[in-house]
């Protein structure tokens, strides 16, 4: 079955310091989304990527899509003690039945 | 917009009971809804689909007499943990598609903490 893996497991980081999470995919994907838990929370969805090679921006988030559309990856310039939880990729394979697929998920210390 | 509740938001429970968590899309209807569990610290685990009027669909290693699911209305998803057992103590969260919207972003409901003791 489709598995979606994410790198790192934790990343611990100061104030101010960027931060990468990486998300890969054994299948092709028809899209892939994007989630943040809060501690104690439910995910939030955060964006949604189609295209190949795609790139979306919020704020001091960035979104990539790789060119094969098994990859994906999230970058938050500066981070800000707001932004610690964690963030899931979660991806739709083609032709299936619309089902996410989570990755594992990369949680964000930020240090003040 | 776009709210999924649902209740209870935390259960605590005798082994051998049944439960019952109630997953609803306040101000949209939902065609689909979606099951999932999570252990401390780890990713969610889809259990089952859940289509409005049919019979849901599980995933491999889901119990489906275990772990009923009935979702009879558009705004309403049901999932019945029977017989419940210590190792079924988990986080359960739902979520709903909008019913006929383009994109497939799924709203995820705040989470039911079981607890079998």
């Amino acid at each position: 079955g489709q598995q979606v893996m994410q790198i790192p497991q934790y990343q611990h980081v100061q104030e101010g310091e960027d931060f990468t999470t990486y998300c890969n995919s054994s299948t092709t994907l028809s899209n892939i989304q994007w989630y943040k838990q809060r501690p104690g929370g439910h995910p939030v969805f955060l964006i949604q990527l189609v295209k190949s090679g795609e790139v979306k921006k919020q704020k001091r988030l960035t979104f990539q899509f790789g060119e094969a559309k098994k990859n994906s990856s999230l970058h938050i310039t500066a981070t800000q003690t707001t932004d610690v939880g964690t963030y899931f990729c979660a991806g739709i394979s083609s032709g299936s039945a619309r089902q996410l697929t989570f990755g594992s998920g990369t949680q964000l210390t930020v240090l003040p | 917009g776009a709210v999924v509740s649902q209740h209870p938001s935390w259960v605590i429970c005798k082994s051998g009971t049944s439960v019952k968590i109630e997953c609803r899309s306040l101000d949209f209807q939902a065609t689909t809804m979606f099951w999932y569990r999570q252990f401390p610290k780890q990713s969610l685990m889809l259990m089952a689909t859940s289509n409005e009027g049919s019979k849901a669909t599980y995933e491999q290693g889901v119990e489906k007499d275990k772990f009923l699911i009935n979702h009879a209305s558009l705004t309403l998803s049901t999932l019945t943990v029977t017989s419940a057992h210590p190792e079924d103590s988990s986080f359960y969260i739902c979520s709903a598609r909008r019913s006929g919207q383009l994109y497939n972003e799924q709203f995820f409901g705040p989470g039911t903490r079981l607890t079998v003791l």
